[in-house]
């Protein structure tokens, strides 16, 4: 596997369900980002990690929970959402913070129902 | 509130004509832009970038203009290729945003035989 991966590509979940969002990257990259794509909207950024620390938290609803076990590894749990959280999950990389540009994964697009 | 606009949703070029893109942003403190493109079911893929103590940059078909006195940036594609039809993002960074890159909500471009 190379650059960043992105699973499942696909989720449909109720609004009671839990499901995780899974993000690996394999360019020894040390950040990490969680987007979400809304129709017709630009991206928006939700968190970042550094060196397996989160360092922005986006104002992002608590249904949203990130984890970062490894600088390689990113997860986004998801429990109770609501029909307008449908949308493009996007994972990005970079070397760190700053003034780099982010590589992307494929994304996962969300449904809840 | 939005800070970087892409006001043209669509642009519609013939095969080996000149593409156009335009972006303006409205924070002075941004210092470091960036053009992504995207395809339907993948994730943005990086372009092209520049730095506000540049004017100009080139990479191949690709050069990206930076007028900081007016807040705009633009991306030149020519020749345009049929695979050139995608999305097109612009992004910045810098000041209050340092680390986290602010899109624009992109414009899609169709190229024609």
């Amino acid at each position: 596997e190379t650059g960043v991966t992105q699973t499942p590509r696909h989720l449909v979940m109720g609004m009671t369900n839990k499901k995780s969002l899974k993000c690996e990257q394999h360019l020894g990259h040390n950040a990490m980002y969680w987007y979400k794509q809304s129709a017709k909207k630009p991206l928006e950024l939700m968190f970042v990690y550094n060196f397996k620390e989160q360092t922005e938290n986006n104002s992002v609803p608590s249904r949203f929970s990130p984890e970062c076990p490894n600088s390689s590894h990113l997860f986004l749990h998801l429990h109770t959402l609501q029909p307008e959280d449908s949308a493009l999950y996007l994972c990005a990389s970079s070397p760190s913070t700053g003034k780099y540009e982010q590589y992307f994964g494929p994304g996962t697009r969300l449904t809840v129902t | 509130d939005q800070q970087v606009k892409q006001n043209s949703p669509s642009l519609s070029v013939q095969e080996g004509r000149i593409s156009i893109l335009n972006c303006d942003y409205t924070n002075s403190m941004f210092d470091y832009f960036l053009w992504y493109k995207k395809y339907p079911a993948e994730g943005p893929t990086f372009l092209i970038s520049i730095s506000s103590i540049k004017d100009k940059n080139e990479d191949g078909r690709f050069t990206v203009f930076l007028n900081k006195s007016a807040k705009h940036l633009s991306l030149h594609i020519v020749p345009s290729q049929p695979g050139d039809s995608a999305v097109y993002f612009c992004a910045a960074s810098g000041g209050d945003s340092w680390g986290k890159l602010q899109f624009g909500a992109g414009t899609q471009v169709v190229v024609t035989p």
